[in-house]
């Protein structure tokens, strides 16, 4: 049984580009949610999606999008890169997303932007 | 405000020690809880969580918790440290909103043992 799984591993990006970074869920489950991890410091929520819908949102600008397609992979989209947008991002997998379902996490994309 | 506090940043140990980590968290109901484990290269690995019921929590890897209302505190315990258990660890809350759940993190402690 394949945990989650990101791609790709690492990105470089120059400021003012877009990335999309790709999440496959682990078997069975139906929701993923996208933390950012800034080096030094703990992931913070981006945003979740289940049924091909953003069901909730963390603190993060418009320029983060993303989408759930119906095998219910995810990607995260980043346009306008800024510096300050380099870091670790974590997709986490969970079978509803709902109080207390465990969420499974990925190795995590590497991006970094210069 | 939903917040995590990791309160040491860096502690290092001799293997066979005994080690806590300490986690205190700011929510308005009853919390979920959670530590994870994270080494370089690797995601988040759930050590043990909290749900509701008997206060001390038993993890994988010989870890356990306890979770303490009085003092907001899910403090991380371990009687015998290895090398192996060298890594990053994460003390989350799970804030619902609406019936679903996100994770909120502290800012981690690294954990350093020394031979």
């Amino acid at each position: 049984d394949a945990g989650v799984t990101q791609s790709p591993t690492h990105l470089i990006k120059t400021r003012g580009q877009q990335v999309t970074l790709r999440c496959s869920p682990k078997s069975g489950h139906d929701t993923v949610s996208w933390y950012q991890q800034a080096l030094g410091q703990g992931p913070q929520f981006i945003f979740q999606y289940y049924e091909e819908e953003e069901r909730q949102r963390g603190n993060f600008p418009d320029r983060f999008s993303g989408h759930q397609f119906p095998n219910y992979s995810s990607e995260l989209n980043v346009n306008a890169l800024l510096l300050g947008d380099s870091a670790l991002y974590l997709c986490a997998s969970s079978r509803s997303g709902r109080a207390g379902d465990e969420q499974f996490f990925g190795p995590g994309t590497r991006l970094t932007v210069l | 405000a939903q917040s995590v506090t990791q309160p040491d940043i860096h502690i290092t140990v001799s293997e066979g020690a005994s080690l806590e980590l300490r986690c205190n968290y700011s929510y308005g109901a009853t919390p979920y809880l959670f530590w994870y484990v994270q080494s370089p290269g690797q995601g988040l690995q759930l050590l043990l969580k909290y749900f509701s019921g008997d206060t001390l929590v038993q993890g994988i890897k010989g870890f356990e918790a306890e979770f303490k209302r009085s003092q907001s505190s899910f403090n991380l315990r371990k009687p015998s440290v290895h090398w192996s258990d060298a890594a990053e660890y994460f003390c989350a809350v799970g804030a619902v909103s609406g019936g679903y759940n996100k994770l909120i993190f502290g800012a981690g402690t690294r954990l350093a043992v020394h031979p």
